[in-house]
């Protein structure tokens, strides 16, 4: 079963709107996980990394005001999408890892699409 | 990060084997090289990973080269649902980060 829940799948908000991603760690506790955006038939890019208790670690280029990442328990991480706009639409994907250098765990994705 | 490279797309026959090449000759003495599948429209899904040894399990074997500049993803007979974009990475520390470079698109042919 999953290990990773991401919710929702799919949505989709008008320009100007704030959504919200949740990620879910269903089988161990997650001190840290990580967001990645995809484009249309582009690799995933490492948004940021969300770390329980603290804030998060944004990559270079990534406006840590418009996408708003809270870690308040761990099994849980959410994704805030702030003042929406059409180029923001894409495929966002978290991940956990029990440790490092082991096997990571990816939800299932959501497909953002902002009108 | 030390980066890989990969072929943009790759073809196999159904039942077939295939075996995916990844380079990576500025890998460094503690990067573990891990293998990731993306089928369309899902999130990644790990496939197998390794530090020198090769590696087997259910899913597919990793074959590492002695000077570890290079691996290859071998999967022992290809079947249509193993048509995906699959990502060779290479990871360090505990960080857990995961850097993704663009993939080789394997495409599966009946």
């Amino acid at each position: 079963g999953a290990v990773v829940s991401q919710h929702p799948s799919w949505v989709i908000c008008k320009s100007g709107t704030s959504v919200k991603i949740e990620c879910r760690s269903l089988d161990f506790q997650a001190t840290t996980m990580f967001w990645y955006r995809q484009f249309p038939k582009q690799s995933l890019m490492l948004m940021a990394t969300s770390n329980e208790g603290s804030k998060a670690t944004y990559e270079q280029g990534v406006e840590k005001d418009k996408f708003l990442i809270n870690h308040a328990s761990l099994t849980l991480s959410t994704l805030t999408v702030t003042s929406a706009h059409p180029e923001d639409s894409s495929f966002y994907i978290c991940s956990t890892q029990r440790w490092g250098n082991t096997e990571a765990f990816f939800g299932q994705g959501t497909r953002l699409t902002v009108v | 990060d030390a980066k890989t490279t990969q072929p943009n797309s790759m073809e196999s026959n159904e039942e077939e084997p295939v075996h995916l090449p990844c380079n990576h000759s500025t890998i460094s003495g503690t990067d573990y090289i891990h293998w990731y599948r993306q089928l369309p429209s899902q999130g990644p899904e790990y496939v197998i990973h390794g530090l020198t040894s090769n590696v087997n399990n259910r899913m597919a074997s990793l074959a590492i080269a002695e000077d570890r500049k290079s691996s290859t993803l071998i999967l022992h007979r290809a079947t249509l649902r193993d048509a995906a974009v699959y990502y060779c990475i290479l990871t360090s520390g505990n960080t857990g980060k995961l850097i993704f470079g663009q993939g080789t698109t394997l495409q599966v042919k009946p």
